[in-house]
């Protein structure tokens, strides 16, 4: 069971904005920093978002992400059918048990 | 551009150890500062952290896994292996190899497509 929390769906319409949010606790998001990842069907994880809010070359700026406390946000801006995908966010945990990379629930994107 | 690639059997016995590799290239893992790890994706579900090697040999697990897996490295093949121990249906999953890079704190910014390990008999 994840310890990242995410709405298991989200939709709009081409144009329209999404947002994704992950809540998550002191020990992972409210101490270290945020990832998100997207998962076309059919493929590998590909990083969209790292440490919080920087793009990595070649994904478009209509993606945004942001932290605050213990939660974060994945911004669509502009939706396109080629953003239909799964979003996962992701933290390092640290707990009494050790460090632990941690994703979140999933959330699967639909294009109206 | 980096890749990584996968291989190793689809199909594992209970109570077998489960062996992968990852070979990698458009680069040298002996070159430093990346930490080669494995992640897996149990079917329709959400992914799961495995674990990390540096280049120098060191390692650190997920802490739920750690008595059962070890991650080693052979940088003269430019490869490193995944040995997940005494395995059950519960370890049938997709699993992907990937680069870890440090700025602030680790994240992933290259994966291999990943290979489906089923568990049975």
């Amino acid at each position: 069971q994840s310890v990242l929390t995410q709405p298991p769906s989200a939709s709009g319409t081409p144009g329209q904005r999404v947002t994704i949010s992950c809540s998550g606790s002191s020990s992972n998001i409210g101490s270290n920093t945020v990832n998100w990842y997207q998962q076309l069907p059919g493929t590998a994880p590909k990083l969209l978002i790292y440490s919080n809010n920087q793009r990595p070359s070649g994904v478009p700026d209509r993606f945004s992400g942001s932290k605050s406390g213990t939660s974060a946000s994945l911004a669509i801006s502009g939706l396109q059918s080629e953003d239909e995908a799964d979003y996962y966010c992701a933290a390092w945990d640290d707990s009494l048990n050790g460090l632990n990379y941690v994703f979140g629930t999933g959330t699967k994107v639909t294009v109206l | 551009q980096v890749q990584l690639q996968e291989s190793g059997p689809g199909l594992v016995k209970p109570s077998q150890t489960l062996s992968l590799t990852c070979t990698v290239s458009g680069g040298s893992i002996s070159s430093g500062g990346y930490y080669w790890s494995w992640i897996r994706q149990h079917p329709g579900k959400g992914l799961e952290w495995i674990g990390y090697i540096y280049y120098s040999g060191s390692t650190y697990y997920n802490p739920s896994l750690k008595s059962r897996v070890t991650i080693s490295v052979d940088t003269s093949k430019n490869q490193f292996s995944l040995k997940l121990s005494s395995v059950t249906a519960a370890d049938t999953a997709v699993y992907y190899c990937a680069r870890g890079v440090e700025q602030q704190l680790v994240y992933f910014d290259y994966w291999g497509q990943g290979t489906l390990v089923t568990v049975s008999s």
